[in-house]
């Protein structure tokens, strides 16, 4: 069965710090990873997504096969990074239909 | 477009009382999932729609049944509520059901069970 596991419940970094949030996963298909954001009082929300590489808000993800890891980075911290941070991964459930498991994210707070 | 919208926001039950929690989509999508989500914990994937007039288990249905009549609702219901129940109930839909396809969320439903 698929797993995926982001190992701090809480991640604290001053304003300008590089951020990297974790997250390793367990699934013995092809992987199709991505980062999900809450930011307060707001829905759930798409960040980014391994098969479109793209950078979104200075935050990028680099699927790594062989740690089996999917980590996000952003070189310099702001403010309005603040939120909670859930990864997930798309796995196969059959008859045409995917599900997306997720961890149960890291709370990143941005320090002024 | 509002997107996908949850009704109620808020609800209370006791112990074997029964409710249902509507889902409604108006971007055409295929796809519906309700999700739950407990403190400390991920989303967890209850049930999923892959069309009208189709639902489909996901990680944990027990306690929980649904319909999708309409291609727009998805509907979550609980038939005698448990205190295991309490939770924060998400619904999301997508386009099609691959992973090149976005889920978009609805705003949560909390839900206590006393």
């Amino acid at each position: 069965a698929q797993r995926v596991t982001q190992p701090e419940k809480l991640l604290s970094v001053f304003k300008g710090a590089p951020v990297e949030l974790k997250c390793n996963y367990s699934y013995s298909g092809s992987p199709e990873l991505f980062w999900y954001v809450q930011y307060s009082r707001q829905r759930l929300q798409l960040l980014l997504r391994h098969i479109s590489r793209e950078s979104i808000k200075g935050f990028t993800a680099d699927l790594n096969k062989g740690e089996t890891s999917f980590h996000l980075k952003k070189p310099f911290a702001q403010e309005e990074d603040s939120a909670m941070y859930y990864c997930a991964l798309s796995s196969y459930s059959g008859a045409g239909s995917y599900q997306l498991t997720f961890g149960k994210g890291t709370k990143l707070s941005v320090i002024p | 477009n509002a997107g996908v919208t949850q009704t109620p926001k808020f609800r209370v039950l006791k112990t074997g009382q029964s409710m249902t929690l509507l889902c409604a989509q108006d971007m055409n999508h295929e796809y519906m999932y309700w999700y739950r989500q407990d403190p400390g914990m991920g989303l967890r994937l209850i049930h999923y729609s892959v069309g009208e007039g189709t639902t489909a288990k996901g990680e944990v249905p027990d306690g929980y049944n649904v319909s999708r009549l309409k291609k727009q609702n998805f509907l979550l219901g609980l038939e005698s509520a448990a205190p295991s129940q309490t939770s924060v109930y998400f619904c999301a839909s997508s386009l099609g059901g691959g992973p090149v396809y976005e889920q978009f969320f609805g705003p949560g439903t909390r839900l206590t069970v006393l």
